[in-house]
């Protein structure tokens, strides 16, 4: 079955530095792989998505993450932070049968400060 | 720009009473889906629909029921709300059958059941 993992629940960075969250999926095939961000009283909205073409993905809002097999990683980055990234983020994996549902790590709470 | 809609945003209920939370997109997706999402929690899927007249179960056991009689709308409902109700409710659509197609979410219902 496929799952995704988070590491750090937290994540700080001053604005203007590197922004890195971590994401590792499961999935016994090439798997569809997601960012989502969720601003506070909001619903989710698709940052950017891996479908088996680019493994460097280009989203919105600066953001950009690398499929990397070897390592079973998805990674998301930004160059320099910005306050209005404060936000909660998650990583996701679409189920490869044929339901396709999407199930979703326990996001990452990430906090810029000034 | 949300193309889906959820309401009410906050509801405050006392225990027992019979709630339903809308949901309806104007995006002519087939597929349709509720999350529950607690805090520090991954989206846990509780209900999912292919198109009309199709619901089914999601991984998480729910002791709400969902029906979907027309395309555009997909409520939920639970029959003697508890307190271990207390969540946030997430609606999502996608277009097709592909599971590269990203969710497109509500803005959840914070449901509070005292």
């Amino acid at each position: 079955a496929q799952s995704v993992t988070q590491l750090g629940s937290h994540v700080s960075v001053s604005e203007g530095a590197l922004v890195l969250l971590r994401c590792n999926y499961s999935s016994s095939v090439p798997p569809y792989l997601f960012w989502y961000v969720q601003y506070p009283n909001q619903g989710l909205q698709l940052l950017l998505k891996y479908t088996s073409a680019a493994t460097l993905v280009k989203g919105i809002n600066g953001f950009e993450a690398e499929f990397k097999k070897s390592e079973t990683s998805f990674h998301l980055t930004k160059p320099s932070a910005h306050m209005s990234d404060a936000a909660e983020y998650f990583c996701a994996v679409s189920d490869m049968s044929g339901a396709n549902n999407l199930f979703f790590g326990t996001g990452t709470r990430l906090t810029v400060i000034p | 720009e949300a193309d889906i809609y959820q309401t009410p945003r906050y509801l405050v209920i006392g225990t027992g009473k019979k709630i339903t939370l809308e949901c309806s997109q104007t995006m002519g997706h087939d597929k349709m889906y509720w999350y529950q999402q607690d805090p520090g929690m991954e989206l846990h899927l509780i209900h999912y629909s292919y198109g009309v007249n199709s619901t089914e179960k999601g991984d998480l056991s729910s002791e709400s029921t969902v029906s979907r009689i027309r395309t555009e709308h997909f409520p939920l409902t639970l029959e003697s709300a508890r307190p271990s109700h207390t969540s946030q409710y997430l609606c999502a659509s996608r277009r097709g059958n592909g599971g590269n197609s990203p969710l497109h979410f509500g803005n959840g219902t914070r449901l509070t059941v005292t």
